[in-house]
């Protein structure tokens, strides 16, 4: 198993491209979710998704979209990149007590 | 609000014994998580607790009150590959049959030898 699996691992954008983070899950859970970790902030939920074809809101949703057409994936996209969304990104997915994450997106917003 | 607190920092000394304070207030409760983080890694899964009461497993263990809205991590035998951070996480009701989880800052904990 694989577990949860992300790309790119590095992106340095300018301000106003866009781009889309990339996530997958091997395990067949139904609940995957989107983080963002910036320094003495903790991890903030940006999007959630408890099944195909659904989708939420988190804390912290402004200038991101996510679609989740198949149970696997879950890819988040940026419309129009700011510094501001300098950040390193990470996808979840879970199932009862457990939450596994990828390993991370270190984005750079210039 | 969701408000969850933890120290930002603790130093202990290899060997020994550390406790990680965590309290919360948030408007929903479905258990309460530990996570581990090393520098520049993704967090790794350490407890849940979900009843009152403590948790053990190996050298860690979590506890839970919910009456206090609070949880502490303790790490015994301390090892210098523990200096870490320690995320406290809260699983609300809504989200779904998972729930969400709201995340503390951390707590930044140094092994000295």
């Amino acid at each position: 198993n694989a577990g949860v699996t992300q790309t790119p691992k590095f992106q340095v954008l300018k301000t106003g491209q866009s781009m889309t983070l990339q996530c997958a899950q091997d395990m067949n859970h139904e609940y995957m979710s989107w983080y963002r970790q910036d320094p003495g902030m903790g991890l903030r939920l940006i999007h959630y998704s408890v099944g195909a074809g659904i989708t939420d809101q988190g804390e912290v949703p402004n200038g991101y979209n996510v679609s989740r057409s198949t149970t696997e994936d879950f890819p988040l996209r940026l419309l129009s990149a700011a510094p501001s969304q300098t950040s390193v990104y990470f996808c979840a997915s879970m199932a009862g007590s457990e939450q596994y994450f990828g390993p991370g997106t270190r984005l750079t917003v210039t | 609000g969701q408000n969850i607190d933890q120290p930002t920092e603790m130093t202990a000394t290899e060997g020994a014994i550390v406790q990680i304070n965590c309290t919360y207030q948030t408007s929903g409760f479905n258990g309460l998580f530990w996570y581990q983080q090393h520098a520049g890694e993704a967090p790794t899964f350490l407890s849940y607790n979900v009843l009152d009461g403590l948790e053990e497993k190996g050298r860690f263990s979590s506890f839970l009150s919910r009456s206090k809205g609070y949880s502490y991590l303790l790490l015994k035998e301390l090892q210098m590959k523990d200096s870490a951070s320690y995320l406290c996480a809260v699983r609300l009701n809504y989200g779904g049959s998972q729930g969400n989880l709201i995340f503390g800052k951390g707590t930044k904990l140094s092994v000295k030898p």
